[in-house]
């Protein structure tokens, strides 16, 4: 029930397209999910987050939508630049309140020009 | 600017050695983490601190030991390195919390040969 499944796990997509990476979870007690985006030679950092009582987030390109019957969250990126290029992850907290949280397995995202 | 630093970005270390990786940060924070990341498994939490003195296990806390002796620093110990401990190793901060923004070091690339 601590797992967050991340799919897929490498996307290629043109200059000019859409990114979607899908999470699917299972702890319907998970109330916080976020993603992280990590540069080549970098640590990953805090891109976009949600909360389960909206559907629906945007912040410039980015958009989380999130569907809590199917417990599945996905970040989409609209009109994906090569500068976007990088490793994704999605995450939940852990039980607890103390900050700990679950990490999917990551999707490196590759932008052709 | 806030910051999360790890000592080294490559460590080059032999079978058997004991290896230090150390993490500081500025940002007063009082949860402190040591992540693993390897390819298509995510990040997983090796050890987590909440408090100085504090450590909880994570998922994968065998052949490490951490070390938080100051609010701002953390240590991960590999105690007699082997080749299957070779990864990027992360450290990362946040304030204590179910929904706190996680800040990570630039990591640190570790190969036990």
């Amino acid at each position: 029930q601590q797992q967050v499944k991340q799919s897929p796990q490498s996307l290629i997509v043109q200059k000019g397209g859409i990114s979607i990476i899908n999470c699917a979870y299972e702890n319907t007690a998970f109330d916080y999910f976020p993603w992280y985006q990590q540069f080549p030679g970098k640590g990953p950092a805090l891109l976009i987050a949600i909360r389960p009582d909206v559907s629906e987030k945007k912040e410039g390109r980015f958009t989380i939508s999130f569907n809590k019957s199917a417990k599945q969250f996905s970040l989409h990126i609209m009109d994906s630049q090569p500068g976007d290029s990088a490793t994704y992850f999605c995450a939940a907290p852990r039980s607890g309140n103390t900050g700990k949280l679950i990490f999917g397995q990551g999707t490196t995202l590759q932008v052709k020009p | 600017d806030v910051k999360v630093t790890q000592s080294s970005r490559y460590l080059v270390k032999r079978t058997g050695e004991k290896v230090f990786l150390e993490c500081v940060q500025d940002m007063d924070h009082e949860n402190m983490f040591w992540y693993r990341q390897d390819p298509g498994l995510g990040l997983r939490l090796i050890y987590f601190s909440y408090d100085v003195k504090m450590k909880e296990k994570g998922d994968i806390p065998e052949g490490y030991s951490v070390s938080r002796e100051k609010k701002e620093r953390f240590s991960l110990i590999l105690e007699s390195a082997s080749t299957n401990q070779t990864s990027m190793y992360l450290c990362a901060s946040s304030l204590l919390g179910a929904r706190t923004e996680a800040f990570f070091g630039q990591g640190t690339r570790l190969t036990v040969v």
